[in-house]
């Protein structure tokens, strides 16, 4: 158990739909990443939040927003869902907002029908 | 967009024997690179994080090595197990001028151990 919570584990939704996922990085990390691992695809970065703020962006969809809240748990918002969106997506978390060993969530598996 | 290369994508060894596989990322600009295990049905799992050129890390039977200045990494198993079947993932770390880039990662080299 790596101390990383995410939920939903699993969702299933049609096209055009928003869904929220939640993540609860472990005590005393600040620092959220959120990875999509489509089919056949390794993890794909998207978004990095440290202490409330953006950090780093990788190949986020303008469909795709994320924050981290006050308490440090973090949503990532998926919208206008397509069968592309379909994948696994996983957060992770670290103390530090760089270069320290990440700690990965079980992941929430989106399927979009 | 960064190109974090691993090699080879699968790799089958006999139980006992040791063997390695390579990552490769890009030499400028270097800010980390981070090597990570992921087993079937499970999330990646962190091994080690190295900063320096000539870095060496070590836990129990697996190590690696980095070479910033050429932009590869190395990791080492030795006696391989079955318990050491899973696919190893590298992440780079680049940096630029606003501070530290995210964490991009390799596709992974699947290793299985047959017995």
């Amino acid at each position: 158990d790596s101390g990383v919570t995410q939920t939903p584990k699993h969702l299933i939704t049609a096209t055009g739909q928003r869904v929220t996922l939640r993540c609860s990085p472990r005590s005393g990390d600040l620092s959220v990443y959120w990875y999509q691992q489509s089919l056949d695809q390794g993890l794909q970065f998207l978004i990095q939040y440290y202490n409330g703020e953006e950090r780093a962006k990788g190949n986020i969809l303008e469909r795709f927003s994320a924050q981290q809240f006050p308490d440090l748990h973090s949503e990532l918002n998926l919208s206008s869902l397509e069968l592309g969106d379909s994948a696994l997506y996983f957060c992770a978390s670290t103390w530090g907002d760089r270069g320290n060993l990440l700690f990965f969530g079980e992941g929430s598996r989106l399927t979009v029908l | 967009i960064l190109n974090v290369e691993q090699s080879p994508q699968s790799l089958h060894v006999q139980e006992g024997d040791s063997t390695n596989f390579t990552c490769s990322f890009p030499s400028s600009n270097f800010y980390a690179l981070h090597w990570y295990r992921w087993e079937t049905a499970k999330s990646p799992e962190a091994l080690f994080v190295m900063t320096l050129n000539g870095d060496e890390k070590k836990k129990g039977r697996i190590s690696a090595t980095l070479n910033t200045k050429e932009g590869y990494s190395y990791l080492y198993i030795k006696g391989s197990q079955p318990e050491d079947s899973a696919t190893y993932l590298c992440a780079f770390m680049g940096y630029s001028g606003g501070g530290a880039d995210g964490l991009t990662f390799g596709k992974g080299t699947h290793l299985i151990i047959q017995p």
